[in-house]
């Protein structure tokens, strides 16, 4: 049972827009809500990460918008720029072990100049 | 400069075969994990290590072994039991403790079965 659900899995933006991806999570026990980059042939990087005890956090033209009522939590690019094409990843963890975080599928977003 | 360095970057493999996937890490964090990368899919954890001589099963793992003998170095073995081994795999590191949830990972192995 998929625990994180991301979507959309492709998002195509034209340079200067507002890219959104979202994601859907079922574990309560879920407290650290991070966003990774990935581009081809690399590994993830962290980009944005939020706890919830706040409802939003911005870095840059980056912003994570965190409803803990919902379960929902979408990451907000403002601005989009070519160089931002990449796949996304969004990830839950509520253990002090972060590596057992849970990850959605990913979102490959494309910004055309 | 600091961080996870992973090897070969590329391997092939013929079926049949045993292969391992280095790990090294020289960021003194004490917990160390493989994830399996599949096309459209998330990142699955095979195996995680908290401390030295120490490892716990992710949720697949199944024809994967690993070995933590020293902090600094979690090598991969995929087995010729594994059935589907083609995969990009990643190996990340985090500091043990509450304060951090970050993942740092390496530059992944893009592994082949011929």
């Amino acid at each position: 049972q998929q625990q994180v659900k991301q979507s959309p899995q492709s998002l195509i933006v034209q340079k200067g827009g507002i890219s959104i991806i979202n994601c859907a999570y079922e574990n309560t026990a879920f407290d650290y809500f991070p966003w990774y980059q990935q581009f081809p042939g690399k590994g993830p990087a962290l980009l944005i990460a939020i706890r919830p005890d706040v409802s939003e956090k911005k870095e840059g033209r980056f912003t994570i918008s965190f409803n803990k009522s919902a379960k929902q939590f979408s990451l907000h690019i403002m601005d989009s720029q070519p160089g931002d094409s990449a796949t996304y990843f969004c990830a839950a963890s509520g253990d002090t072990n972060a590596g057992k975080s849970t990850f959605g599928d990913g979102t490959t977003l494309t910004v055309k100049p | 400069d600091g961080g996870i360095t992973q090897s070969p970057k590329y391997l092939f493999r013929k079926e049949g075969q045993n292969v391992t996937l280095s790990c090294e890490q020289n960021l003194n964090h004490d917990a160390m994990y493989w994830y399996r990368q599949d096309p459209g899919q998330g990142l699955r954890l095979i195996y995680y290590s908290q401390i030295v001589n120490d490892f716990q099963k992710g949720d697949i793992a199944e024809g994967y072994s690993v070995s933590r003998e020293k902090k600094e170095s979690f090598p991969l073995t995929v087995t010729s039991a594994q059935k589907n081994p083609t995969a990009f795999y990643l190996c990340a590191s985090t500091p043990r403790g509450r304060d951090t949830g970050e993942l740092f990972f390496g530059e992944g192995s893009r592994l082949t079965v011929l």
